[in-house]
C-alpha cells in the first residue's frame, strides 16, 4: 500500500498570504495518477487538482500542483477567504487507491 | 448534469447489517467505475470499496474485506454497499464517487451517515 503523509497537519495563514502544501508518498506515484481535493465542514471532497497539475473545471487559477515520483506540492498563490478548508492528497493509479491524512488550513 | 445521490444510512446495532445505495445520473454509468469512500467523524478518507463499470472486477480495503460486498445494477444506474457485522469503527459518513483505480474520482454524492451503537 502506498502511504501519503501530509505536512503540515496545519497551516495557519491570512489571507492574501501564499500557502504551500506538500505530500510525500512511501513509494514513487504516476504524477498522472495523484490528486488533491478540498474538503469544507459538512461538504463532501471537492476534486482540485488531477493528473498533479491539471486544475478541475471551475478551480481559480491560484491553485496550481507540481512535483513527481515520491514528492507532491499544492500552492494557493494568494489566499481567499473561501480557501480555508482541509486538503487531501490522493494516489490513484495503484490498489489499493490511498489519501493523505489531510492537511488543514485555518486563518490566522 | 452529473449527480450521485445515496442513501441507507442510520443507526444499526454492532453485528447488524445495512444496505446503502447511490443511484447516478448525468452520465453513462456502465462506463464508469464507482467507489465508496468513508470518513469517520473527525477523520480523513478512506476508499472502502471499488467496483468496475461491469461490475465483476471489485475491490475492498483489508479493513473491510469479507464483511462489505459492493455491486451494481447497471439498468438501475445505482451501486450499492452490503455492508454485515458492522463494528464501532465504521461509524462514518459513507461518500459514492465516480472513478476509481487509473479513474480519477471527479464527482461525489453529498453522503449517508451510518452509525453503528447499542
Amino acid at each position: 500500500e502506498i502511504v501519503l503523509t501530509q505536512s503540515p497537519g496545519t497551516l495557519s495563514l491570512s489571507p492574501g498570504e501564499r500557502a504551500t502544501l506538500s505530500c510525500r508518498a512511501s513509494q514513487s506515484v504516476s504524477s498522472s495518477y495523484f490528486a488533491w481535493y478540498q474538503q469544507k465542514p459538512g461538504q463532501a471532497p471537492r476534486l482540485l487538482m488531477y493528473g498533479t497539475s491539471s486544475r478541475a473545471t471551475g478551480v481559480p487559477d491560484r491553485f496550481s500542483g507540481s512535483g513527481s515520483g515520491t514528492d507532491f506540492t499544492l500552492t494557493i498563490s494568494r489566499l481567499e477567504p473561501e480557501d480555508f478548508a482541509v486538503y487531501y492528497c490522493q494516489q490513484f493509479g495503484t490498489s489499493p487507491i490511498t489519501f493523505g491524512q489531510g492537511t488543514r488550513l485555518e486563518m490566522k | 448534469e452529473v449527480q450521485l445521490v445515496e442513501s441507507g444510512g442510520g443507526l444499526v446495532q454492532p453485528g447488524g447489517s445495512l444496505r446503502l445505495s447511490c443511484v447516478a445520473s448525468g452520465f453513462t454509468f456502465n462506463s464508469y467505475s464507482m467507489s465508496w469512500v468513508r470518513q469517520a467523524p473527525g477523520k480523513g478518507l478512506e476508499r472502502v470499496s471499488g467496483i468496475g463499470g461491469s461490475g465483476t472486477a471489485t475491490s475492498y480495503a483489508d479493513s473491510v474485506r469479507g464483511r462489505f460486498t459492493v455491486s451494481r445494477d447497471n439498468s438501475k444506474n445505482t451501486v450499492y454497499l452490503q455492508m454485515n457485522s458492522l463494528r464501532a469503527e465504521d461509524t462514518a459518513i459513507y461518500y459514492c464517487a465516480r472513478g476509481g483505480v487509473g479513474v480519477i474520482s471527479d464527482y461525489w454524492g453529498q453522503g449517508t451517515l451510518v452509525t453503528v451503537s447499542s
